[in-house]
């Protein structure tokens, strides 16, 4: 079945260190692969996209994620995090032609100052 | 171009109501659905449709309908609130098999 994992339910990061997000995917074709961020009370925004092609992706807001097909994962990363960061993330899977996501269940990032 | 407007935004339901949790796309999306988000779970898919009069089952369908007669609209009804259903509902569209866009959500609570 199609599924998406995401190992850590909570992470807290340091303003300015990196953060890599974890996200572990099953699907039997080639996977559409995003990153949303939602911020409290807020609806979810895309961070980025994977459909083919060029394996490390570019976001908004200085968020890539690269794609692994030997790993099933497509982690998020970014090299210095700021206060605003500070949301949780969701990982999905695009599971068909029609747009159907599957999300993972979502990390929480608090950033220390 | 507003995108995907939900409508309302809040809401608070005494268990057995029923209602209808709007949603309004003006991007020609053929592709709609509903997601709800509970703590702890992530989004999961209620219903979806690919196009006007086409509707399918999602993850969880059980307790809502939806029908599809526009593009433009596709509304999720909750036939008999229950506790259960208390979450927050989020509508997207998409152009099919690509990104989609999320409404702003609809935070409902069933007493």
């Amino acid at each position: 079945a199609q599924s998406v994992t995401q190992p850590d339910i909570h992470i807290t990061v340091s303003e300015g260190a990196s953060l890599e997000l974890r996200c572990n995917y099953s699907y039997g074709a080639t996977p559409y692969l995003f990153w949303y961020v939602q911020s409290p009370g807020q609806g979810l925004q895309l961070l980025l996209k994977y459909f083919s092609g060029d394996t490390l992706v570019q976001g908004i807001k200085g968020f890539e994620a690269e794609f692994k097909r030997s790993q099933s994962s497509f982690n998020l990363r970014k090299p210095s995090v700021h206060w605003s960061d500070a949301a949780e993330y969701f990982c999905a899977v695009g599971a068909g032609s029609q747009g159907n996501l599957i999300f993972g269940k979502g990390t929480k990032l608090s950033v220390k100052p | 171009n507003a995108g995907v407007t939900q409508t309302p935004k809040f809401q608070v339901l005494k268990t057995g109501q029923s209602m209808t949790l709007q949603c309004a796309q003006d991007m020609n999306h053929e592709y709609m659905s509903w997601y709800r988000q509970d703590p702890g779970m992530g989004l999961r898919l209620i219903h979806y449709s690919v196009g006007a009069g086409i509707t399918d089952q999602g993850e969880v369908p059980n307790g809502y309908n939806v029908s599809r007669s526009t593009t433009e609209d596709f509304p999720l009804r909750l036939l008999s609130a229950a506790p259960s259903q208390t979450s927050v509902y989020f509508c997207a569209s998409s152009p099919g098999g690509r990104q989609a866009f999320f409404g702003q959500g609809t935070r409902l609570t069933v007493v």
